[in-house]
């Protein structure tokens, strides 16, 4: 079983939708909890950073992290075509980021 | 601006080569990391550092070699006895006094030829 689990997707969603991207993971010592999306052919980027259960919030971005049932979550509100991208989940624990294989999302305008 | 320089962004290499790909960051980040990213999957992680002079192995680390001898570098050496090479290589950076997570470098396309 890997440490983290993300569906791959692709995830393909009409412009303006709320877009749900999900992970789960086995490793109850990560502490730190990342999403980034990454474009064809760059280096990832970080959107969200956060190291405690519940919600954080950044302009469409939220982030929910729900550690009893170590699942995270980031859901994305009216979706942009240029929110295409592929989204990686990834957890932290002593220095040692570990990724999830990333959902493909379209938003198709 | 602060930030991770990678080098070169396209590399070809012959069979039985070695290769070392650059990774510079002037963020003043303790921790480096290498990962490789193959086409349509996650990013898997070959080596990490925690703090100068100091590295540990990822899960990938077999036909690779790494060396942190100052702490805005982090050179990684694709070995001849890597069987598949060819893949997406990322460095990033990391410090627990910022809230920034892992910043990342854009990456180096390596390929055997």
């Amino acid at each position: 079983q890997k440490e983290v689990e993300q569906d791959p997707g692709p995830l393909s969603v009409p412009e303006g939708a709320i877009v749900s991207l999900n992970c789960t993971y086995s490793n109850s010592a990560f502490q730190y909890f990342m999403w980034y999306r990454q474009y064809s052919r760059k280096g990832p980027e970080l959107l969200m950073y956060t190291y405690s259960s519940g919600n954080k919030e950044d302009g469409r971005f939220t982030a929910q992290v729900d550690k009893s049932s170590k699942y995270i979550s980031l859901f994305i509100r009216d979706s942009q075509p240029s929110d295409s991208a592929t989204y990686l989940c990834g957890m932290d624990s002593s220095y040692k980021l570990i990724f999830g294989s990333g959902t493909r999302l379209l938003v198709r305008p | 601006d602060g930030g991770i320089t990678q080098s070169p962004k396209y590399l070809f290499r012959k069979e039985g080569q070695n290769v070392t790909l650059s990774c510079e960051q002037n963020l003043n980040h303790d921790a480096m990391y290498w990962y490789r990213q193959d086409p349509g999957q996650g990013l898997r992680l070959i080596y990490y550092s925690q703090i100068v002079n100091d590295f540990q192995k990822g899960d990938i680390a077999e036909g690779y070699s790494v060396s942190r001898e100052k702490k805005e570098s982090f050179p990684l050496t694709v070995t001849s006895a890597q069987k598949n090479p060819t893949a997406f290589y990322l460095c990033a950076s990391s410090s627990r006094d910022s809230n920034y997570g892992y910043t990342f470098g854009s990456g180096t396309r390596l390929t055997v030829v």
